[in-house]
């Protein structure tokens, strides 16, 4: 069964632009979940989706967005870069979310200049 | 709110060592816990969980972890650490009640010397 697959792995962008990332999650996963991983903060949730839906958001800027598809892939967008967005973005998908295991990409670096 | 702490930053073992990770959490009611590891530049590769039942959970690579609900700890264990062990670990915490969200801890950096 093929795991969690985050594109791209790794990218640069300029102050300003805007960027999508993307993950497929395990097959039959309903539940997709975003984190950004900095040095200094840590692991932070993002926002969680199921069925389409925003199930959950964390505590980032509305310059943080993301969807789902109907085969439960999920894309997050960010928009108008700072350098602080330089991160490492996690993504994560479940069977049905809470209660059930989650599984991680590889992730994708962020590095905005 | 939930929280989950992890004491130690950074701890050093000889191989064939035992280890201890801990991890102290914050939540009313029994949480769903989790530990996972992270190489490198890689994702996080989850080694166990506890969702109910027995205190003693067993994980793949030789790991184990026991919940204690009267210290609110869930602290990750293994009897004789490999060299390949080396990595950061993340204990998490999960409510039902927040779908799949996860709260982390900072993070333990493992070092194991020859």
């Amino acid at each position: 069964k093929a795991g969690v697959t985050q594109t791209p792995r790794y990218l640069i962008k300029t102050r300003g632009q805007q960027v999508t990332l993307s993950c497929s999650p395990i097959s039959g996963h309903r539940s997709v979940s975003w984190y950004q991983q900095t040095p200094g903060q840590g692991l932070q949730f993002l926002f969680e989706y199921f069925s389409e839906t925003q199930r959950n958001k964390g505590n980032f800027p509305g310059r943080f967005s993301g969807r789902q598809f109907s085969n439960s892939r999920s894309e997050m967008n960010v928009s108008t870069l700072e350098l602080g967005d330089s991160a490492l973005y996690l993504c994560a998908s479940s069977w049905r979310g809470g209660g059930t295991e989650a599984f991680f990409g590889q992730g994708t670096r962020l590095t905005v200049v | 709110a939930q929280s989950v702490t992890q004491p130690d930053i950074h701890i050093t073992v000889s191989e064939g060592a035992s280890l201890e990770l801990r991890c102290n959490y914050s939540y009313g009611a029994t949480p769903y816990l989790f530990w996972y590891v992270q190489s490198p530049g890689q994702g996080l590769q989850l080694l166990l969980k506890y969702f109910s039942g027995d205190t003693l959970v067993q994980g793949i690579k030789g790991f184990e972890a026991e919940f204690k609900r009267s210290q609110s700890s869930f602290n990750l264990r293994k009897p004789s650490v490999h060299w390949s062990d080396a990595a950061e670990y993340f204990c998490a915490v999960g409510a039902g009640n927040q779908g799949g969200k996860l709260i982390f801890g900072q993070g333990t950096e493992l070092s194991v010397k020859p």
